[in-house]
């Protein structure tokens, strides 16, 4: 079975702070993308990356930045944390294209 | 703008009953759709992948796709309240970028 950790459950940070949301997968997966899910916004996509040191904007990605120095781990960094970005953010990866993503546990930031 | 339509709900189905959840998309060309359940405060869990045309069955699960209408539905059978939770579709706009409805609220009344 695929495995995504994220590295917290809940995280509370002031706003300002510059915070870092970590994500391990344990199958080797090429494709790795952050989301953030908000109540009648559903899921959106914030950052991807196919390969190592690669990384491609999606829908979303002001605020944010990313980094993919090993293949297994990609980090989502909020340079500046705002109230707007109080959000569940979810780390997902996937061997293929046109496969299904697999989930991370979540994680749920909350900005000062 | 690719996009993947829900009713959000929320839908009420007695238990033991048929729930039917729909879903539409913009793109003819999409070719992979997949069904998410989400338990509140949960991640979501991947339940069913259909690639071509018609049904296709997993236990109490059938997913139905239609291309040329573009819309995509799942059905569970014997409706039991563990079934309650929010239902994602989500659809492959060309190969990269899975896009995902904003779900249906499915709740299953004892």
């Amino acid at each position: 079975d695929v495995k995504v950790t994220q590295s917290s459950r809940y995280l509370v940070k002031r706003t300002g702070e510059k915070v870092f949301l970590e994500c391990v997968q344990d199958m080797d997966h090429e494709n790795m993308f952050w989301y953030r899910q908000d109540p009648g916004l559903g899921l959106r996509l914030i950052y991807f990356s196919y390969d190592v040191k690669m990384k491609e904007k999606g829908d979303i990605p002001e605020g944010y930045s990313v980094s993919r120095e090993k293949k297994e781990r990609f980090s989502l960094i909020l340079e500046s944390a705002s109230t707007n970005q109080t959000s569940m953010y979810l780390c997902a990866s996937t061997g293929q294209n046109n496969s299904p993503l697999h989930f991370g546990n979540g994680t749920r930031l909350t900005v000062t | 703008q690719k996009e993947v339509e829900q009713n959000s709900g929320p839908l009420s189905v007695p238990e033991g009953a048929i729930a039917s959840l729909n879903c539409t998309y913009s793109d003819r060309v999409s070719q992979s759709f997949f069904w998410y359940r989400q338990y509140s405060g949960k991640s979501p869990e991947l339940i069913m992948s259909i690639y071509s045309n018609g049904d296709k069955e997993d236990g109490r699960f059938t997913a139905q796709l239609n291309k040329a209408s573009q819309y995509v539905s799942l059905l569970i059978r014997d409706s039991q309240p563990s079934d309650s939770a929010t239902y994602l579709c989500a659809v492959y706009f060309g190969n990269e970028k899975l896009t995902f409805g904003t779900g249906t609220r499915l709740t299953i009344i004892p």
